[in-house]
This record gives C-alpha cells, sequence and structure tokens, in this order.
C-alpha cells in the first residue's frame, strides 16, 4: 500500500517570502501521479500542481514549483513570493497508475498548514 | 473546467434521523466519485468509492448500512448518514475522478452537525 508523509505540521513565513514544504511517500510502483492540494479557511480543495512520475523535469505553476526526486521517493513543494493569499492546508497526495475505472483513489499525506503573516 | 456541485454546504440534523448529500458533476460525465470524510485539521479521509450502476465499494472499517451510497446516474453521486449520532458530526466531500491524469476536481464540501 501506498503511503504519503508530511512531517511539517505548521510552517509560518513572511509574505513575499519562499517557502518549501517536505513530502516523501513509500510506493512500489512505477508509474503514478503526484499532487499538491491546497485547501484555504473555505475547506474547497485546489489542485496547486501536479508531477507525472515519468516526467524527470519538475513541474512549475507561476510561483509554484516542486522538487520531485523520485529515487528518494520525495516530492516537496516551493512557494516563491509567497501572498497572503496562500495561507492554507497544504496536501501532498499520490495516485497509481493505470487509469482503471475504481482503482484511482489519491492517498493524502496529514498536511501542513501554511500561515502567510503581513 | 470540470466543477463537481456539492449540496447542502451545511447542514444541522437531530439524532437519528438521516440526512443526503447530493454532489453532481456539471458538464461531464463522472463515472467513478469518492466520498471523504476530514475532521478538523486533519486530512482527508476515504470512506467509498462510487461507480455509476454499479454498488460502492467501502474502506475497511466504514459501516456500509449507516452511509448509504448511490451512484444511479453519470452526474449524480449520493451519500445517505442514516439514524445519525453526534459522532457523525464532520466535514464530508465528494470528489469525481478526471480524465488525462489531472487527478480530482472536489466538491466544496457538506458540514454535518448533528445534535
Amino acid at each position: 500500500a501506498q503511503t504519503v508523509t508530511q512531517s511539517q505540521p505548521e510552517m509560518s513565513v513572511q509574505e513575499a517570502e519562499t517557502v518549501t514544504l517536505s513530502c516523501t511517500y513509500d510506493t512500489s510502483e512505477n508509474n503514478y501521479y503526484l499532487f499538491w492540494y491546497k485547501q484555504p479557511p473555505s475547506r474547497q480543495m485546489i489542485l496547486v500542481i501536479r508531477q507525472e512520475a515519468y516526467k524527470q523535469q519538475n513541474a512549475t505553476e507561476n510561483r509554484f514549483s516542486v522538487n520531485f526526486q523520485k529515487a528518494a521517493k520525495s516530492f516537496s513543494l516551493k512557494i516563491s513570493d509567497s501572498q497572503l493569499g496562500d495561507t492554507a492546508m497544504y496536501f501532498c497526495a499520490f495516485m497509481k497508475l493505470p487509469i482503471i475505472q475504481g482503482a484511482q483513489k489519491l492517498v493524502f499525506g496529514q498536511g501542513t498548514r501554511l500561515t502567510i503573516n503581513p | 473546467g470540470a466543477v463537481v456541485s456539492q449540496h447542502p454546504s451545511r447542514v444541522i440534523c437531530k439524532s437519528g434521523t438521516s440526512v443526503k448529500i447530493e454532489c453532481r458533476s456539471l458538464d461531464f460525465q463522472a463515472t467513478t466519485m469518492f466520498w471523504y470524510r476530514q475532521f478538523p485539521k486533519q486530512s482527508l479521509m476515504l470512506m467509498a468509492t462510487s461507480n455509476e450502476g454499479s454498488k460502492a465499494t467501502y474502506e475497511q472499517g466504514v459501516e456500509k448500512d449507516k452511509f448509504l451510497i448511490n451512484h444511479a446516474s453519470l452526474t449524480l453521486s449520493t451519500l445517505t448518514v442514516t439514524s445519525a449520532h453526534p459522532e457523525d458530526s464532520s466535514f464530508y466531500i465528494c470528489s469525481a475522478v478526471l480524465t488525462g491524469g489531472d487527478g480530482y476536481t472536489f466538491g466544496s464540501g457538506t458540514r454535518l452537525t448533528v445534535v
């Protein structure tokens, strides 16, 4: 079974600073996706970024980027120029492939509560 | 983008009554939907997987007779909490699988309070 571990329950940084959230996972699968989801106070889950395991290039989305280390099974999220709106709970998640109906479970980490201070 | 509409957003019910939560996929067909439960300051716990036209698959430890899931169409899945008790109070979230490996799209959640 797959497991996802986020070892930082809470983090806090000043606005405009850069922050990195860590995530490690354990799997025997070779093909999978990794995701970072954001859950703001509204509790709506929002996809931040995704990474396909077969791609060596790290995914980036504007101020968000990942450091994907497949051999180390590490998937950290870097937020640059942090903004007050980035304050949220962040979840790392794993989904194995291939996609078969009913088999695409998302396995979540415990979450990291990130606070951006003005 | 693909949207899942979840209703109600909040519900308060008395102990012993049943509550139905609906999730509808808008502008796309969701053959598979997932139901999660989230306690305060905790992660999402998968309760069950619902597939259109077939019985739901429940995770270990989830009472299938208490949490009834129906996925009668490609756009609607429902979760009914039967004979609710205060310990069933929680935040429930549904999600649908997107094609192309985009992961999930999530409903906005339902806060259930049983008094």
